[in-house]
């Protein structure tokens, strides 16, 4: 099985408009870490956001936030106010404290801010 | 300063031929990776190493050789190279996992190695 799920390969959101990128995980270990990650076509893996598995309050940094449902094993990534740079590949991961230090990435989501 | 720096960012060369991409992190990091990303940009963990020991050796062809001469340092070497190895290369570095609980162990990536096999 997948361990990070990511199911919309294509996104579209008007400038200052939010959008939710999806993303869905599969664990059976109580602690993990959630990651976003920003792959603009420049090429460069920048690093987001974090959630971990016990953290009680959403993550967010700046107009970035995560939209943790533990039960739902789901973190997706809400972006607000959408600007033309946040045009990019949008990849989830996770990490395990059972497998260490494997990371494990989605498919990720290519999401184009039009004007 | 760059954080996880590789070289070179474009590496074009003939089938057949063998080449190296190198790696460095300056972060403190214990843990280095390399990943390979298709043009589907879909990211494929080849290795991983911590402290000079292989931890993660995913199915990779052998003519993949990593080699990690310190904990700050992670290269890859590719003999006898095929038109399917055309892709971009990543390396990252991140701290080892610890104790019974997840730390905020962010994963740092290098700018990638954009390598052509004509």
């Amino acid at each position: 099985a997948q361990k990070i799920t990511q199911t919309q390969p294509g996104m579209f959101v008007q400038e200052k408009e939010a959008v939710t990128l999806d993303c869905t995980y599969d664990t059976s270990d109580q602690s993990y870490g959630l990651f976003w990650y920003k792959q603009p076509s420049s090429g460069e893996m920048i690093f987001l956001i974090y959630q971990g598995s016990y953290d009680e309050q959403n993550a967010t940094e700046g107009r970035y936030s995560l939209n943790f449902q533990k039960a739902r094993k789901s973190a997706n990534l809400v972006i607000s106010a959408s600007q033309l740079g946040d045009s990019a590949m949008y990849f989830c991961a996770m990490r395990e404290r059972n497998t260490g230090n494997q990371f494990y990435f989605g498919t990720g989501t290519s999401l184009t801010v039009i004007p | 300063d760059t954080a996880v720096s590789q070289t070179p960012k474009y590496l074009v060369t003939q089938m057949g031929n063998d080449k190296s991409i190198k790696c460095e992190q300056n972060l403190g990091h214990d843990t280095m990776y390399w990943y390979k990303q298709d043009s589907k940009k879909f990211l494929k963990i080849m290795f991983s190493y911590n402290n000079k020991e292989l931890i993660i050796n995913e199915t990779v062809p052998n003519r993949f050789s990593p080699k990690s001469p310190d904990k700050a340092h992670l290269n890859l070497h590719i003999n006898s190279l095929e038109l399917g190895d055309s892709a971009v290369y990543f390396c990252a570095s991140s701290l080892r996992t610890s104790g019974t609980t997840i730390a905020k162990n962010i994963q740092y990536f290098g700018a990638g190695t954009r390598l052509s096999v004509l």
